[in-house]
């Protein structure tokens, strides 16, 4: 079947840190791949996204590339800020434009 | 545009009783969807509707039914709660802004006690 799996546990770090949080997926062909991205008490909002393989995505820093051979989406931001904080969900479309989400990381940035 | 809006945003239930979840959307998307996130869950797919007129289920439909009342509105009705169904719901969009790209309601966060 369809379906993604996040590193498990919540992720603290220092501000400026470098920040990765690891997807991998099992899908039937190649997905479209999705980060989204929760803030407190708001609904989920598109962070980036990669319609095939070796794409790479990016926005307002963070990076993730679609690698097949690796089935993974893997994100990363070099410099992180209080402001990031927040819950990450890594997705793949399994087609109708239906999701399958991972079960989300918890980031948590120091000042 | 007030995008993709849910109502209401709290709501309690005793077990049995019944109830409809509001979203409306004025992005003019074509899709729209209903999840329910638990903890450790992530998101969970209910139902959706790939357009206007249809509805299909999604990953976790039992004690669930929709409604797709017009291009805008999807809702989401509960006959009988039960304990299990205490989780955060959301709604959402796609296929007119960016295709592919869901765009998601605040949420409604029902508790069946």
């Amino acid at each position: 079947g369809n379906s993604v799996t996040q590193m498990e546990g919540p992720v603290t770090l220092s501000e400026e840190a470098f920040l990765t949080i690891n997807c991998t997926y099992t899908a039937t062909g190649y997905p479209s791949l999705f980060w989204y991205v929760q803030y407190p008490g708001e609904g989920l909002q598109l962070l980036l996204k990669a319609t095939k393989a070796d794409d790479k995505g990016s926005n307002k820093g963070f990076e993730a590339t679609y690698r097949k051979e690796t089935t993974s989406f893997h994100l990363e931001k070099g410099s992180v800020q209080v402001s990031d904080s927040a819950v990450y969900f890594c997705a793949l479309d399994y087609g109708n434009n239906r999701l399958a989400f991972g079960k989300g990381n918890q980031v948590v940035v120091i000042p | 545009n007030a995008g993709v809006t849910q109502t209401p945003k709290f709501q309690v239930l005793k077990t049995g009783q019944s109830m409809t979840l509001q979203c409306a959307q004025d992005m003019n998307h074509n899709s729209m969807y209903w999840y329910r996130q638990d903890p450790g869950m992530g998101l969970r797919l209910i139902y959706y509707s790939a357009s206007e007129g249809t509805t299909d289920k999604g990953e976790v439909p039992n004690g669930y039914n929709v409604s797709r009342l017009n291009k805008r509105e999807f809702s989401l009705r509960l006959e009988s709660a039960a304990p299990s169904q205490t989780s955060v719901y959301f709604c959402a969009g796609s296929g007119q802004v960016s295709y592919n790209e869901q765009f998601f309601g605040p949420g409604t966060r029902l508790t069946v006690l």
